[in-house]
Order: C-alpha cells, then structure tokens, then sequence
C-alpha cells in the first residue's frame, strides 16, 4: 500500500519561500505523477501542480509564477517551492500521486504564513 | 470561484438516498473523466470515484457515479451518520489555462 508523508516548516514569513518535501514509501515513485494541493481552513480544494518522474511539470496558472516542483527518485521524494508567500497562502498542503484521478493523499501538514 | 460548480449543502435522513452535482463545461467535464473525492471532518480527501464511475476497492456500492455532457452526478444510497462529510469533483481542465480543477465542495447532513 502506497504511503505518502509531507514535511516542512510549519511557519514561514511573509515574502519567503515556503518549501514542502513528500516522501513516497510502499512504492516506487518512478513512473508516475505526482502533484501538490492545498486547502485554505474552512475552504475548497485548489491544485497547485504535478510533476511526473522524469521531471516533466504541470502548474496551476494562478500560481505558476512562483512554484517549482522537483523530484528525487534516488529517495522516493518530490518536493514544492512556493515563493514570496502571503497570508493567503496559509494553508494545509497536501500530496498526492495519480493522473487522471488522486488515487493516495498524505495527511496534509499546515502551513502558516505569518511573521 | 470554482470552476466546477457544486451545491454547497444537501442533506438526506439515514437510509434514505443523495445526488451531489458537478457542473462544468467542454473544457474539462465534457471531455475528461470525473472523479470524486470525501473529506471526513478532519482528515485528508479520500478517491471514492474514479474515471466518471468506477469505484477503487474497499468503496462500497452505495456510492455511484455517473457523467452526462458536462455535468457527473455522485450518488449515496442507504445514508450513514459516518457518511457525513464534504465531497468533491474533480477532472482536467484542458483549456488555455490547463490544469486540473476541483469543485467547491459540498457538505453532506445526514439528518
């Protein structure tokens, strides 16, 4: 049974960059997609990217100017980088694997953009 | 604003039966599949359809899908107080601004 974990700092300032890796266990990660989607409290679901194992990367518009995603197959890990965060940007980050649908999703982890 | 569009709220007695709809357009329902997510209070999205219909294992039959044009319809029969939760749709958008789009989510009341 695939396993996914996120980790990362948990508070992060405004203006910084907001960095979150997934650990894949249960499984390989090659071969396959693998995206990040957050959930501001009390609101909908918004995906924020994917990339698939050989490095090919797919991102929300609305966000694309200041996400990258990346991928460590050696480790079984993609991560996200998400820059010059707000307030808005608080949320649970969630990953994710599949392609047509998400078939796994890690517990999420909260992250709070506040000085 | 979502771009698959929801009722924010339905509710249902136990036992009884529920559709949540999904509304989009050519761009992303009309030419994707549909998948469907629930979200227990507290806890992370789990895939309960897949592929406009299809359910993963260990989903039971009481939960069913079905897409017509740009529209899917996500139906629960034989209501459960644990069926409480919000769902979401989800698919590919394959328009300009690409990517894939969730629904804004609809909370379920079992009465």
């Amino acid at each position: 049974q695939v396993q996914l974990q996120e980790s990362g700092p948990g508070l992060v300032k405004p203006s910084e960059t907001l960095s979150l890796t997934c650990t894949v266990s249960g499984g390989s990660i090659s071969s396959y997609y693998w995206s990040w989607i957050r959930q501001p409290a009390g609101k909908g679901l918004e995906w924020i990217g994917r990339i698939y194992t050989s490095g090919s990367t797919n991102y929300n518009p609305s966000l694309k100017s200041r996400v990258t995603m990346s991928v460590d197959t050696s480790k079984n890990q993609f991560s996200l980088k998400l820059s010059s965060v707000t307030a808005a940007d608080t949320a649970v980050y969630y990953c994710a694997s599949g392609a047509g649908y998400f078939q796994h999703w890690g517990q999420g982890t909260l992250v709070t953009v506040s000085s | 604003q979502s771009v698959l569009t929801q009722p924010p709220s339905v509710s249902a007695a136990p036992g009884q039966k529920v559709t949540i709809s999904c509304s989009g357009s050519s761009s992303n329902i009309g030419n994707n599949y549909v998948s469907w997510y629930q979200q227990l209070p507290g806890t992370a999205p789990k895939l309960l359809i897949y592929e406009n219909n299809k359910r993963p294992s260990g989903i039971p039959d009481r939960f069913s899908g079905s897409k017509s044009g740009t529209s899917a319809t996500l139906g629960i029969t034989g209501l459960q107080t644990g069926d409480e939760a919000d769902y979401y749709c989800g698919t590919w958008d394959s328009s300009l601004s690409a990517g894939w789009v969730f629904g804004g989510g609809t909370k379920l009341t079992v009465l």
